[in-house]
């Protein structure tokens, strides 16, 4: 089945830098990438997704990149901003009936 | 639209006991995914149902399952806890229609086993 590693576990960056949050997957098939984020004490949502057909999405101040040969894919945000820390996952999964496969987190700290 | 509600908020057991957790969907979902998340672990996924039939199963023991009735609301059952069973257990909902949905979360329930 699909493994999704995530790296780093832990970010600290000064507010108004960029942070990157990098994922690599196991499943060659896999087709959809999304992007979780969990604030203190609150559900996950998502903020941003890529599917396998494209190579990199914005929005706003976040952006997604995959590279499937590598087989792995990057989340970044830019100008950081104190509410930007939370705990972000990545996530991978393929077109058939298998479940959303999350990495273990990165939880990132942005210092005002 | 209502979110993913689960019930209850915490619950606090003791080892051997069995616990009941509930999730119902956002309305007009039939999808809804069960995951148990622990500190440095992340979320790890313990099954899926759509329309009543258990449609994926994680790599978790036999103590847990789960169930999905006709309304689409779901439980999962926690037999014999252990204490490694502690953990934040999410729901989430999806329509269920095709692969690549986007997944709504529930606040989860944060189970303690002491």
């Amino acid at each position: 089945g699909e493994n999704v590693e995530q790296h780093p576990s832990t970010l600290s960056v000064q507010e108004g830098d960029s942070a990157v949050i990098k994922c690599t997957y196991s499943d060659s098939a896999s087709n959809y990438f999304p992007w979780y984020k969990q604030e203190l004490g609150k559900r996950p949502q998502l903020i941003i997704d890529i599917r396998s057909n494209v190579g990199e999405k914005k929005d706003q101040r976040i952006a997604v990149t995959l590279n499937k040969t590598a087989k792995h894919f990057s989340l970044h945000i830019t100008e950081t901003q104190p509410e930007d820390s939370a705990v972000y996952f990545c996530a991978a999964k393929n077109s058939g009936n298998t479940p959303l496969v999350f990495g273990k987190g990165t939880r990132l700290s942005v210092i005002a | 639209k209502a979110g993913v509600t689960q019930t209850p908020r915490y619950l606090i057991k003791t080892r051997g006991q069995q616990v009941t957790l509930s999730c119902s969907p956002i309305s007009g979902h039939r999808s809804v995914s069960w995951y148990q998340q622990t500190p440095g672990q992340g979320l790890q996924f313990l099954f899926e149902y759509f329309s009543e039939t258990q449609r994926n199963k994680g790599n978790f023991p036999g103590r847990f399952s789960g169930r999905q009735f006709s309304n689409s609301r779901s439980e999962m059952n926690v037999s014999t806890l252990e204490l490694g069973d502690s953990a934040l257990y999410l729901c989430a909902s999806s329509p269920g229609q095709s692969t690549n949905e986007k997944l709504f979360f529930g606040s989860g329930t944060q189970l303690s086993v002491l």
